[in-house]
């Protein structure tokens, strides 16, 4: 099945740009995610990319795909105070209709 | 749409007593999952459903845990006696479509501890 994994902590400071990267196993995941969660709250959808594609921009996020070695990455740009978070990379399970999430990256801001 | 709803938001209760934790889904949205999130664990998903029934319960822990949607607007996670190990927060989504053509949409969660 479908293994998703991420580094568990990022720091950055302030105006910096952050990137956090993810690798997925199946290559047949049509969809891939990035969720944001923020303390006590759920988990927020930040933005996807479909499988055809290689890059998406959506204001301050990019997300970058990269098929053949099976890596995702999330970019902030100009990375606030109000970014920080825990970050989860999700792919479907191409065979089983589920999403499966990674162990999410802290990401943490500092002046 | 106010999103999905999830009842209570926290929950504290004893060993051995019966917990129901509540989901509203998004209206018009087909497919409901449940997930649990513990630190050591990370994120999994329980069981979901389309149009009300349930499709993949894999991930239902034990014969301790049950979940039910008897209708479009409203599904259940009960657990039955509950444990300390149970202590998590248990998350429901809901999308409109198949996971793999649609994204889902998160409840605020319902934190439970089990004493």
């Amino acid at each position: 099945g479908e293994d998703v994994e991420q580094s568990l902590f990022l720091s950055v400071r302030e105006g910096d740009s952050s990137v956090i990267n993810c690798t997925y196993t199946d290559s047949s995941s049509t969809y891939l995610y990035w969720y944001k969660q923020e303390p006590g709250a759920g988990l927020q959808l930040l933005t996807y990319i479909f499988s055809n594609m290689d890059m998406k921009q959506d204001q301050r996020l990019t997300v970058l795909l990269n098929k053949k070695d099976k890596h995702l990455s999330l970019r902030i740009a100009d990375t606030q105070t109000g970014d920080s978070a825990i970050y989860f990379c999700a792919a479907v399970s191409g065979g089983y209709n589920k999403l499966i999430f990674g162990a999410g990256t802290r990401l943490a801001v500092h002046p | 749409d106010a999103g999905v709803i999830q009842s209570p938001r926290h929950e504290v209760t004893e060993m051995g007593q019966e917990v129901t934790l509540r989901c509203k889904p998004i209206s018009g949205h087909d497919y409901l999952f449940w997930y649990r999130q513990t630190m050591m664990r990370g994120l999994e998903l329980l069981i979901y459903f389309n149009n009300n029934v349930p499709i993949d319960d894999s991930g239902m822990p034990e014969d301790r845990f049950s979940a039910k949607m008897p209708n479009a607007s409203f599904s259940t996670l009960k657990i039955q006696p509950s444990e300390p190990r149970d202590s998590a927060v248990y998350f429901c989504a809901s999308s409109l479509r198949a996971v793999s053509t649609d994204t889902q949409y998160f409840g605020p969660g319902t934190r439970l501890t089990v004493l």
